[in-house]
């Protein structure tokens, strides 16, 4: 069975610094995708950035970018220039053949101003 | 473009009666999954519809039910409730033929269970 592991329930970062999010995961799967998701006080979930195991290249999203680790199974998510607005749970989950989402325990992120 | 929409946004129910929750997929979208979020925790797959059929189901019991109708809306049916389903049930929605199959989640809606 696939499991998400976050191990830091909860990470704070100054204002317009630098932080990264830990994520691990176990599969036997070699074809899947890893997700981060945030999910403010309103409690929608909103898609950050998204990586396809077959592809080598980290992705990029603006301010967030992810460093996977395929061998490792780690998908760390780093976020640039932080602002009060990325205050939130953040998520990081996987879909493998069966098409449905496995999450981790989350992230909850404090910005400082 | 309208996103996924869930109602109600809030619900308090009594041990052993019955809920029913609904969920509009984002337009053009034909797949729906529930998901369960209990407080701290992240959300746990229930079941996926498509085509009106369930296609996926995780590790709920049978007490979970659903429903997805021609218009690709979907329907959760939870019997005979227990205190611990109380929890934020959220909605996503996706388009099956996309490689990524990527899910948008809706606002949620929080099951409170006296």
């Amino acid at each position: 069975a696939q499991t998400v592991t976050q191990s830091q329930p909860e990470m704070s970062v100054q204002e317009a610094e630098t932080v990264t999010l830990s994520c691990t995961y176990d599969t036997s799967e070699s074809d899947y995708y890893l997700f981060w998701y945030k999910q403010p006080p309103s409690r929608q979930m909103i898609l950050v950035i998204r990586q396809e195991a077959y592809k080598q290249q980290n992705a990029t999203e603006n301010r967030f970018s992810v460093n996977f680790q395929k061998a490792a199974k780690s998908f760390s998510l780093k976020i640039s220039d932080s602002q009060l607005g990325d205050a939130a749970m953040y998520f990081c989950a996987y879909r493998g053949g069966a098409n449905n989402l496995f999450f981790g325990t989350g992230t909850r992120l404090t910005v400082i101003p | 473009d309208a996103g996924v929409t869930q109602s109600p946004t809030h619900l308090i129910k009594t041990r052993g009666q019955q809920v029913t929750l609904r969920c509009s997929p984002k337009s053009g979208h034909d797949t729906v999954s529930w998901y369960q979020q209990a407080l701290g925790q992240g959300p746990q797959f229930i079941f996926q519809y498509y085509e009106e059929e369930e296609r996926q189901r995780g590790n709920f019991p049978d007490r979970f039910s659903g429903h997805q109708f021609p218009n690709y809306s979907s329907e959760l049916n939870v019997n005979a409730l227990l205190l611990g389903d109380s929890a934020l049930y959220l909605c996503a929605s996706s388009y099956r033929d996309r490689p990524t199959y990527e899910q948008y989640f809706g606002p949620g809606t929080r099951l409170t269970v006296t």
